[in-house]
């Protein structure tokens, strides 16, 4: 089974800390995916990355960075966490060879930001 | 803008009776999905139709897909309490450049009661 693994289910930290959220995933995908869910708003894409080294932009990336340097792992990085990034963040991933197909997902790390 | 909107945004329905989620979408696409997310959790995939299906079935799952109305349904039969959950459709809009950019829906929250 495809495993996608988030390193921290829950965190707080406080407004102008750096966060990173880490993403491991064990099926040799070529791409991954950051996504932040908000009540109301559904999950919107923040980055995404189709190899090693390679990221691209979403739907809202203001305010986050993302890292790539190997292909199993995928970080999200806020340089300055602010209240307004207070969210639930997803990790997902999937296959090259299926551009459009399925996304497997991580358990989601819930981020709080005082 | 969200591509796709799911239809209730909540539903409330008894055990064994059949459950239907619609979703509309605005723009041409290349294929639809739908996921399950238990309450915290990740997104778990649970059935992809192309633009060119009418129809898929899966287990007590049967999805349509109207492109010339540019909607879907979800149908879930003889629903169990384990199926509450919340439902996302996730679009793959035409030229979107590739990348498996899928773009979630708001969900439909369902509840199964005893």
């Amino acid at each position: 089974d495809v495993k996608v693994t988030q390193s921290s289910r829950y965190l707080v930290k406080r407004t102008g800390e750096k966060v990173f959220l880490e993403c491991v995933q064990d099926m040799d995908h070529e791409n991954m995916f950051w996504y932040r869910q908000d009540p109301g708003l559904g999950l919107r894409l923040i980055y995404f990355s189709y190899d090693v080294k390679m990221k691209e932009k979403g739907d809202i990336p203001e305010g986050y960075s993302v890292s790539r340097e190997k292909k199993e792992r995928f970080s999200l990085i806020l340089e300055s966490a602010s209240t307004n990034q207070t969210s639930m963040y997803l990790c997902a991933s999937s296959f090259e060879g299926e551009w459009h197909g399925e996304l497997f997902f991580g358990e989601g790390s819930r981020l709080t930001v005082l | 803008s969200q591509q796709g909107e799911e239809d209730p945004q909540a539903l409330s329905i008894q055990e064994g009776e059949n459950a239907t989620m619609n979703c509309s979408y605005k723009t041409s696409i290349n294929n639809l999905q739908w996921y399950r997310q238990n309450s915290g959790r990740g997104l778990v995939h649970l059935i992809l139709i192309r633009s060119n299906e009418r129809e898929k079935h899966s287990g007590r799952l049967r999805v349509t897909l109207d492109t010339s109305k540019k909607s879907s349904s979800l149908l879930i039969t003889a629903s169990r309490a384990a199926d509450t959950a919340s439902y996302f459709c996730a679009t793959d809009p035409i030229l979107t450049g590739g990348g498996n950019k899928l773009t979630f829906g708001t969900g439909t929250q369902l509840k199964v009661e005893l």
